[in-house]
């Protein structure tokens, strides 16, 4: 299976910060990665395809990057809305596997 | 759009097998275009993919969890389920079902996740 390694676990940030977080893959995945966002007992919403692309009416303060093996997610001028834990998820293989999250909270 | 449901037993006993269907609505699973997949989430832990079924019939199932899961799909009743066989505590999960693009491994959307606790 391919590993997805992201950090930092806990990010603390103040609103009107920009906070960047990053996902490592254990391998190669080319730009097959996503991002999820995850408030506590809901389930995770898509933000982010192929690494780079914005789901449609997601804000353009969330950014995604990077292909091969690093990946970061950057929001910038966080909003209230934001504090959520972060997931991201290879489906380059067909045993997809995600991270572990990252959680961000407020400081 | 298309939602999903989950539905099944919120307490399943060890040894047992736990068993979970999902509802789709607002689309039909027979259209084909999408992986129809079960994930789950330990409490206050990450994601863990289990596997996922095509309308065709045909499954792809996470190793770890290969041996004892079986996820199948009803078209006529627009469902797929999940059996989970002698499940133990650590199987203890919220139960999402969700929906990825056959050309893609991205789910969206998601069920809204159901609790499934193993205890005697």
């Amino acid at each position: 299976d391919i590993q997805m390694t992201q950090s930092p676990s806990t990010l603390s940030a103040s609103v009107g910060d920009t906070v960047t977080m990053t996902c490592r893959a254990s391998q190669n995945i080319r730009s097959w990665l996503a991002w999820y966002q995850q408030k506590p007992g809901r389930a995770p919403k898509f933000l982010i395809s192929r690494a780079s692309t914005l789901e449609s009416g997601v804000p353009s303060r969330f950014s995604g990057s990077g292909s091969g093996t690093e990946f970061t997610l950057t929001i910038t001028s966080l909003q209230p809305d934001d504090f959520a834990t972060y997931y991201c998820q290879q489906y380059d293989s067909y045993s997809w596997t995600f991270g572990q999250g990252t959680k961000v909270d407020i400081k | 759009q298309v939602q999903l449901q989950e539905s099944g037993p919120g307490l399943v006993k060890p040894s047992q097998t736990l068993s979970l269907t999902c509802t789709v609505s607002g689309g039909s699973i027979s259209s084909g275009g999408y992986y129809w997949s079960w994930i789950r989430q330990h409490p206050g832990k990450g994601l863990e993919w289990i596997g996922y079924i095509y309308y065709s019939g045909s499954t792809y199932y996470n190793p770890s969890l290969k041996s004892r899961v079986t996820i199948s799909v009803d078209t006529s009743k627009n469902q797929f389920s999940l059996k989970l066989s002698s499940v133990t505590a650590p199987d203890t999960a919220v139960y999402y079902c969700a929906r990825a693009l056959d050309v893609e491994g991205w789910f969206d959307p998601w069920g809204q996740g159901t609790l499934v606790t193993v205890s005697s």
